[in-house]
Order: structure tokens, then C-alpha cells, then sequence
């Protein structure tokens, strides 16, 4: 069975403070995907970025960071010097042998 | 590019009307995912279709709920008749193959109320 667990509900920063957004995932598959989306009040979900289990090199994307770490079985993700308009709620995301498997979200506010 | 649309963006119906929800994916895409999102469960798939073939149903919550891929650039997720407890918003997500887990690219959503 695949799971991901993102324990962090709501986080509140305000603007400008850097915030970490946690995700642990479980999965007997050698080979699976990880994924970051972003639903903005809005409401479209939006990809933000993919990983793959044989590369845990650590990502950087202007603002947006993500750590892959097998050993932990995690892959969080950090936004540098919030802004309000990276208030959304954020799902991790799982692939393996199976269609992709969601974590409840955590919903970020960032206050200016 | 268009991105996945979808088709109503909003639907308020009574208890026991037929819903149509429509999905046009991004072309060249041959997968295409129906999932909904509620507040107590999340985002749930429902059925997923690969080169029009539906592959797993098993998230389709009851015999009410039926859905269709007729060509490559169409489908449709039909609930009928509807429930109020069927109230929640509806995403159809495409991508290009399932098998290598191309990143699914989502549509805007239908929110459905069912009263």
C-alpha cells in the first residue's frame, strides 16, 4: 500500500520568513515518484515539481526548494522569503505501481 | 497550449437530477484521471482511463456514479441520480503516459452542489 502523510494541517508565517512543508511517504516499490502541487485559492491545482526514487539530489527553484531523502522517506519542501501570494494549500504526492496517491494537504498562509 | 478543460466550472442541481461533468484533456495526452475533492476526504481518484480504456473504477463510489471516454480529446463522469452528500468539487487531469508517471496536469474543476 502507498501513503504519504503530510502531518502539518495549516501553517501560518508571516511574509518574508522562510516556512518547510512536510512530507513522508510510504511504498514497497523500488522505483516511484514523488510530486508537489500547489492549489491556490483559486482552486486549480497546479504542478509544481517531480522527483524520481534514484535521484535525491536536492532541487532549487527560485524561492522553492525540495529535499529528497530516502533514508527518511521524505521530501519536504521549502519556500525561502514568503510571499502572500504563496499562500495555498500544498499536496505531496505518490506514484508507484499505481495512479497517484495524495496527502491531505497543508494549507499556508502568509501574512503581510 | 489549452490546458485540460473542463465543462461546467459550476453545477447546482436537486437531489435526484442527472449531472453531466465534461473533460477535455491536453491533446496528445492518453491518460486521464477523474478525481473529487471534499473537505472531510480529500482529493480522491475516482476512474482513470488509458488510450480511452478505463483501467481502474474502483474509486467510483456507487453504481450512480458511471463514466465515459469516447475518443481521445472527451470524457464524461455522469452521477445519477445525484445526492447532496455528492456535493464537492470535480477534477479531470490528463497526462501523457501512465506507465513512466508523466506529471498529470489538472483542469479548473466542477464544483458541484447538490441540494
Amino acid at each position: 500500500a502507498q501513503k504519504v502523510t503530510q502531518a502539518q494541517t495549516e501553517i501560518s508565517v508571516v511574509e518574508k520568513e522562510d516556512v518547510t512543508l512536510d512530507c513522508v511517504y510510504e511504498t514497497r516499490d523500488t522505483t516511484y515518484y514523488l510530486f508537489w502541487y500547489k492549489q491556490p485559492p483559486s482552486g486549480e491545482l497546479v504542478f509544481l515539481i517531480r522527483r524520481n526514487s534514484f535521484d535525491e539530489q536536492n532541487e532549487i527553484s527560485g524561492r522553492y526548494s525540495w529535499n529528497f531523502q530516502k533514508s527518511t522517506s521524505s521530501f519536504n519542501f521549502t519556500i525561502t522569503a514568503s510571499q502572500v501570494v504563496d499562500s495555498a494549500v500544498y499536496f505531496c504526492a505518490l506514484k508507484g505501481n499505481t495512479p497517484l496517491v495524495f496527502g491531505k494537504g497543508t494549507r499556508l498562509s502568509v501574512i503581510a | 497550449d489549452a490546458g485540460v478543460i473542463q465543462s461546467p466550472r459550476h453545477e447546482v442541481t436537486e437531489m435526484g437530477q442527472e449531472v453531466t461533468l465534461r473533460c477535455k484533456p491536453i491533446s496528445g495526452h492518453n491518460s486521464l484521471f477523474w478525481y473529487r475533492q471534499t473537505m472531510m476526504r480529500g482529493l480522491e481518484l475516482l476512474i482513470y482511463f488509458n488510450n480511452n480504456v478505463p483501467i481502474d473504477d474502483s474509486g467510483m463510489p456507487e453504481d450512480r456514479f458511471s463514466a465515459k471516454m469516447p475518443n481521445a480529446s472527451f470524457s464524461t463522469l455522469k452521477i445519477q441520480p445525484s445526492e447532496p452528500r455528492d456535493s464537492a468539487v470535480y477534477f479531470c487531469a490528463s497526462s501523457y503516459k501512465i506507465e513512466t508517471s508523466y506529471e498529470q496536469y489538472f483542469g479548473p474543476g466542477t464544483r458541484l452542489t447538490v441540494t
